[in-house]
């Protein structure tokens, strides 16, 4: 199975600051006779299910504020928000889907400072 | 828009088999892969698995030898059954829409939408 290691566990940051989360899979989830990263980024705020964001490393998903940007080829992985908004406290995962059984990160808590 | 509604026990014994079920309502079950999620208390999330309406399925695994996940497209629904349960099973289950792609051959998911989900705790 792939390993995805998301980092830092916790971040706390000021509103309206750019808030920078990482994620680093085991094996290179790129695939040369494609060129995409087969990566996708999700929210989840308490009591709700995730949310998708992002989709082929960088693709934004319809609806998905301009705010929110996904960076990062091969095993490592960045999920940006340049200016925290309130509603962005949540938990974020990654997620590889370059190989069968699909895996997650382990999340990163993203809190107000 | 596509909504996903999980349904079944929330308690299940030890030993036992755990069977939930996801209503799609707002649009058709076909055309598209079909998976179980879980979220341990507090914990990350793990995938359970697929299938597709023609009934081909996917397991991870891990849990390949304890898992069915079956599809009725009459009533726009589909399954998952866990046997064998432990406490170790106890966590809030999700079904979502794959949005797939294939790599080398297989097919392969991320996720969107998701249903509510539902927390199945295992005890006696």
């Amino acid at each position: 199975d792939i390993v995805m290691t998301q980092s830092p566990d916790s971040l706390a940051v000021s509103l309206g600051e750019r808030a920078t989360l990482n994620c680093k899979s085991s094996q290179s989830v790129l695939y040369s006779s494609t060129n995409n990263n087969y990566l996708a980024w999700y929210q989840q705020k308490p009591g709700q299910p995730p949310k998708l964001l992002i989709y082929w490393a960088s693709a934004r998903e319809s609806g998905v504020p301009d705010r929110f940007s996904g960076s990062g080829s091969g095993t490592d992985f960045t999920l940006t928000i340049s200016s925290l908004q309130a509603e962005d406290v949540a938990i974020y995962y990654c997620q590889q889907y370059y190989s069968t059984p699909q895996t997650f990160g382990q999340g990163t808590k993203l809190e107000i400072k | 828009q596509v909504q996903l509604q999980e349904s079944g026990p929330g308690l299940v014994k030890p030993s036992e088999t755990l069977s939930l079920t996801c209503t799609v309502s707002g649009g058709s079950i076909t055309s598209y892969y079909w998976s179980w999620i879980r979220q341990p208390p507090g914990k990350g999330l793990e995938w359970i698995g697929y299938i597709y309406y023609s009934g081909s399925a996917n397991y991870n695994p891990s849990l390949k030898s304890r898992v069915t996940i079956s599809v009725d497209t009459s009533k726009n629904q589909f399954s998952l059954k866990l046997t064998s349960v432990t406490a170790a099973d106890t966590a809030v289950y999700y079904c979502a829409r794959g949005r797939m792609t294939m790599v080398r051959g297989v097919m392969v998911n991320w996720f969107d939408p998701w249903g509510q989900g539902t927390l199945v705790t295992v005890s006696s």
